[in-house]
């Protein structure tokens, strides 16, 4: 199975900081990596599809880049609606597998 | 709008059986593979597996083999996931996802469903 590993864990920053999230793979992915972002007691949302595409409706502060195995997501300036966990994920090839999440709190 | 409404929360004895629904709409269900997804309390995104929507043919990542199973009817958009011989660590939030074609990424999902097994 190809393992997600994000970096860091969690990370405390003040509204307006730039945030950069970074994700590794165990292999080769390509593009094949997407970006959640998922709020207490809510569903996961996708914000970034095969690694810098931005899904419909997602703030343009996002982006994503990245492949092979580095990919990040960049959050340009934080707003208060962007304090949540965000996970990478590969679509590679199954099993589907998720990194462990990054929890973004506010300083 | 294109959504995935998923069934109600459950709370469940061990050894008993739960099914899980997740019923498409605003668009079609064949058109894209459902994938599942698990989330313990407090813990991360775990995929159990999808099911092909076309030949309801069923895939299942190792560790949801056996006691899970993924089925459809179509006639009413509807995906569901029936959990068997529950065990306390099956709690947790269930959650539906739709496959989007181009990258495989999830690009619409259910609002979840928690599941709680307890005596």
């Amino acid at each position: 199975d190809i393992q997600m590993t994000q970096s860091p864990s969690s990370l405390s920053a003040s509204v307006g900081d730039r945030v950069t999230i970074t994700c590794r793979a165990s292999q080769s992915i390509s593009y094949y990596l997407n970006w959640y972002q998922q709020k207490p007691g809510k569903a996961p949302k996708l914000l970034i599809y095969a690694a810098s595409n931005l899904q419909s409706g997602v703030p343009s502060r996002f982006s994503g880049s990245g492949s092979g195995t580095e990919f990040t997501l960049t959050i340009s300036s934080l707003q208060p609606e962007d304090f949540a966990t965000y996970y990478c994920q590969q679509s590679y090839r199954p099993p589907r597998t998720f990194g462990q999440g990054t929890m973004v709190e506010i300083k | 709008q294109v959504q995935l409404v998923q069934s109600g929360s459950e709370l469940k004895k061990p050894g008993a059986s739960v099914k899980v629904s997740c019923k498409a709409s605003g668009y079609t269900l064949t058109s894209y593979v459902m994938n599942w997804v698990r989330q313990a309390p407090g813990q991360g995104l775990e995929w159990m597996g999808w099911i092909n929507t076309n030949t309801g043919n069923p895939t299942y990542a190792q560790g949801f083999t056996g006691r899970f199973v993924f089925s459809l009817d179509t006639s009413v958009s509807t995906a569901y996931l029936q959990i068997s011989s529950l065990k306390a660590d099956d709690t947790a939030v269930y959650y539906c996802a739709r496959g989007e074609a181009v990258a495989g990424a999830f690009d619409i999902w259910g609002q979840g469903t928690m599941v709680t097994v307890s005596s």
